[in-house]
């Protein structure tokens, strides 16, 4: 199986700063990668797959980059509703795999 | 606006099987386009994919679970279920049914709101 590495595991950020996530394929995986935003006590909300394509609906600011095995998703300008726990997911082969996630909390 | 909607008890002894139901809305799982997945989430902890079934009945498992899981499609009913036999106190799990896109291209889409199942005797 392919494993995910997400770095940080967690972090503080304040509204406003702009937060990258970094996400690692064990192998190479094209740009079969999905990112999803989630809080507490709801299901994942996808927020970019193909690596850099954004999900309809979700805001601009949220990007995502990278191809291969070393992706990133940037949130431009942090908002409150932003804070969160953030995974990556890989769907380039079986079992799918996710990473470890990331969670944004406030300063 | 599609939707989906586990069902199924809350509670499972162990060594038991565990079985869940996903209601699809606004969709059907007879469309070509899509794998219908379950996926679940250890409170606490992190996602884990448990497989999925396409509309011709086709199935693809994580190899972790594959000896204990079993996952069917009803068409008629617009439903996909899960099974998972034996289970242990590990399972206790967030489970999710969510909708895959078959062409690889856009990732789980849409997911159910979740259910917890626990396992405990």
């Amino acid at each position: 199986a392919i494993r995910m590495t997400q770095s940080p595991s967690s972090f503080s950020a304040s509204t406003g700063d702009r937060v990258t996530i970094t996400c690692r394929a064990s192998q190479g995986i094209s740009s079969y990668l999905a990112w999803y935003q989630q809080k507490p006590g709801k299901a994942p909300k996808l927020l970019i797959y193909a690596a850099s394509t954004l999900q309809s609906g979700v805001p601009s600011r949220f990007s995502g980059s990278g191809s291969g095995t070393d992706f990133t998703l940037t949130i431009s300008c942090l908002q409150s509703e932003d804070f969160a726990t953030y995974y990556c997911q890989q769907y380039y082969s079986y079992p799918r795999t996710f990473g470890g996630g990331t969670k944004v909390e406030i300063k | 606006q599609v939707q989906l909607q586990e069902s199924g008890p809350g509670l499972v002894k162990p060594s038991e099987t565990l079985s869940l139901t996903c209601t699809v809305s606004g969709g059907s799982v007879s469309s070509g386009s899509y794998y219908w997945s379950w996926i679940r989430q250890p409170p606490g902890k992190g996602l884990e994919w448990i497989g999925y079934i396409y509309y011709s009945g086709s199935t693809n498992y994580n190899p972790s679970l594959k000896s204990r899981v079993t996952i069917s499609v009803d068409t008629s009913k617009n439903q996909f279920s899960l099974k998972l036999s034996s289970v242990t106190a590990a399972d206790t799990a967030v489970y999710y049914c969510a909708r895959e896109h078959a062409t690889a291209v856009a990732g789980t889409d849409y997911w159910g709101q979740g259910t917890l199942v626990t396992v405990s005797s």
